[in-house]
Formats: C-alpha cells, structure tokens, sequence
C-alpha cells in the first residue's frame, strides 16, 4: 500500500507570497484532513473532507486559507498572503469511511519557513 | 470541548529501561476513540494503537504495552526494554466516535523520548 504522500517537503517564502501545497491520500481512502503543527505542539485540526465534500472548517482556517478536493482524491491547501505566523508544519491525514474508528494515517507534511 | 494533557514534556532513559508515557484526557461524550501515534525525526506521524472507550481491556504488543482506565481518564503508554530507535516524540489523541461526525482528533502536546545508548 502507498501510504499518504504530500508535496511540496519544504517550502520558503517570503510575507505576503501565495503557497499552495498538494495532498494525495492512500487510494480508496475517501475521508482527508489537514492539521497544523507549530514547534512544540500537537497538530491543531484545520478541516476535512469527505469524498470531494468540505464538511467541517476549525476556526484556526482563517479567510486566507483555502482547500479543495475537487475530484474526491488529491487536495490542495492553499494559503495566500502569507504571514511570519504561518510557518508550520502542514499534515495531511486520510482514512476509510467503512473503518468506523476512523484512523487517519498520516503523510510526511510539508515545512513551510516563512521570512 | 475534548481536551489531552501529556504532562511530560521530555524523558530520557538509559537503553533497555522501561518507560511509561502518561496521558489524561478530558471529553464530555460517552463513546470515544483514544489513540498513539510515534513521531519520529522524519516528522511523519506513525499510528501506534487505538482504544474504543468501552474496552478497557489493556493490550500489548511486543515491547509496547497501553493501559487504558476510564475511571481516571488516563491512557498510559509503557515501552518495555527501551531501545535507540524509539527515540521520538509520542502523541496521544482523542476523537469522538458518534457516526456521521467529524473524526477529527484532539492531540496532547507529546512527549520526547530519548534513549540513552
């Protein structure tokens, strides 16, 4: 099984760029989330989806984030006008409707340094 | 709302010690999903083990043991004759296990492990 992959690793960029990062959960798995991870902390819920649908958003999502699913597989985070408050780890997790437990296996994450 | 305390920011053990990681969580539902995850340098999440609410029946697995007791909101996680490769920073998370609801998972602050060679 491939497990959930996300691109970019590592992202840098300088306040106020756009950034969008990419999500590709393990296939057949229909339910994603994304998390933020500050240094020293637990991953914080941002939102999820199931299938192509965005079915709850944290209040941590502010108007400058936006993700899709638009075709119920790979999904996109995507954060404009950055800001030096940004920068965190990103995580991607996908899980399996029928798993009533619900267990998210997680990708890699994507870095993102904002100067 | 759901709550998870780790109150042991970081640990460090002599190789082949035992060590226990401590969770205690707080929600106000009565079906509930606890979980570990192992986070290593790489920064990837690994699932370790979950827990159903109504089971508190305490589960091993090779050097890794979990005892779960609700009537302390506790979930406990003891590594049995550490070793290097568990260095790493350990998770505990809690979800609500209502169908149809968002899944999504409530995360403790972790706790560092390291193991002295």
């Amino acid at each position: 099984d491939t497990g959930v992959s996300q691109d970019p690793r590592h992202k840098i960029t300088k306040r106020g760029q756009n950034v969008t990062f990419r999500c590709d959960p393990i296939s057949e798995h229909n339910r994603l989330y994304w998390y933020r991870q500050t240094l020293g902390q637990g991953p914080e819920f941002l939102t999820y989806f199931q299938n192509e649908a965005q079915l709850e958003k944290s209040r941590l999502l502010s108007d400058r984030f936006s993700a899709e699913r638009p075709k119920g597989s790979f999904s996109t985070l995507e954060i404009q006008r950055t800001e030096q408050g940004d920068s965190a780890m990103y995580l991607c997790a996908s899980s399996l409707r029928t798993d009533r437990t619900d267990t998210q296996y997680f990708g890699p994450g994507t870095r993102l340094t904002v100067l | 709302a759901q709550k998870v305390t780790q109150a042991q920011t970081e640990i460090s053990v002599v190789e082949k010690e035992d060590v226990t990681l401590d969770c205690v969580y707080e929600t106000r539902d009565t079906t509930y999903y606890l979980f570990w995850y192992k986070q290593p340098p790489s920064g990837e999440l690994v699932f370790l083990i979950r827990r159903n609410s109504f089971d508190e029946q305490n589960e091993i697995s090779g050097r890794y043991s979990w005892n779960f007791q609700k009537s302390t909101s506790s979930f406990n996680f003891t590594i049995t004759a550490s070793q290097v490769v568990d260095s790493a920073v350990y998770f505990c998370a809690l979800s609500e296990a209502q169908s149809g609801g968002t899944k999504k998972l409530t995360f403790g602050t972790g706790t560092r492990l390291t193991i002295i060679p």
